[in-house]
């Protein structure tokens, strides 16, 4: 089977830097996602990491340590909006029939 | 284009009735995806289609739960005889199978309240 492991809160001050962390454990390992999700809305898409190191779009970043079975998300310039729950999903049996085994999330909250 | 679609958006039933979900998926998308999120909870992974079939049903809390997808799109997610644990938000995702990194588009979700 699958699991992860993310803080379950985390809290940051605006225009600074935080880093989401994710462990995970998992049988046949494609990739790990993330995906943000804002009170009463739906998860969207964030990143994805297949490779190990660190995959940079706009002010966030995804890494991903294979050998560890570890990740981050690492969020820059951070904004009020970017108070949401950060989910960190593991992708297993690879091409064809993948699946998604989501984290717990991570529930971030930012103050002025 | 339209992004997914559930319907209804909210139900509230009494316990022991039956309940279907309905999930539209992007079109063109293969592969298609039920989950689960209880109040300030993940997401809990119901059932996963490819086409029509469902390699992957694992997920399914019991069987009192059952899903099916016709016609290689439109998927439908049954309750029968309801429970209060079965409240929740119901999530409905698609994505493009074979894509390597399986972005899933979430539909808005099924609001489910038993009383």
């Amino acid at each position: 089977g699958q699991s992860l492991e993310q803080p379950s809160e985390v809290t940051a001050v605006e225009g600074a830097i935080v880093q989401i962390n994710c462990t995970y454990q998992t049988s046949g390992f494609y990739g790990l996602s993330w995906y943000q999700q804002h009170d009463g809305g739906a998860p969207t898409f964030l990143s994805y990491n297949a490779l190990d190191g660190l995959e940079e779009t706009g002010r966030f970043s995804s890494f991903l340590s294979r050998s560890d079975s570890y990740g981050y998300l690492l969020l820059q310039e951070l904004q009020m909006k970017d108070s949401a729950s950060y989910f960190c999903a593991v992708i297993s049996e690879g091409f064809g029939n993948e699946k998604l085994t989501f984290g717990t999330g991570t529930r971030l909250t930012i103050i002025p | 284009g339209a992004g997914v679609s559930q319907s209804p958006s909210n139900k509230v039933t009494e316990k022991g009735k039956d309940v279907e979900l309905r999930c539209d998926p992007i079109s063109g998308h293969t592969a298609l995806y039920w989950y689960r999120q209880s109040l300030g909870q993940g997401l809990e992974f119901l059932i996963y289609f490819q086409g029509n079939s469902a390699p992957d049903k694992s997920g399914l809390p019991s069987d009192r739960f059952s899903a099916e997808r016709t016609g290689g799109s439109v998927s439908t997610l049954t309750i029968q005889r309801t429970q209060q644990e079965d409240s929740a938000v119901y999530l409905c995702a698609s994505s493009l199978a074979g894509r390597p990194y399986n972005e899933q588009f979430f539909g808005p979700g099924t609001r489910l309240t038993v009383l």
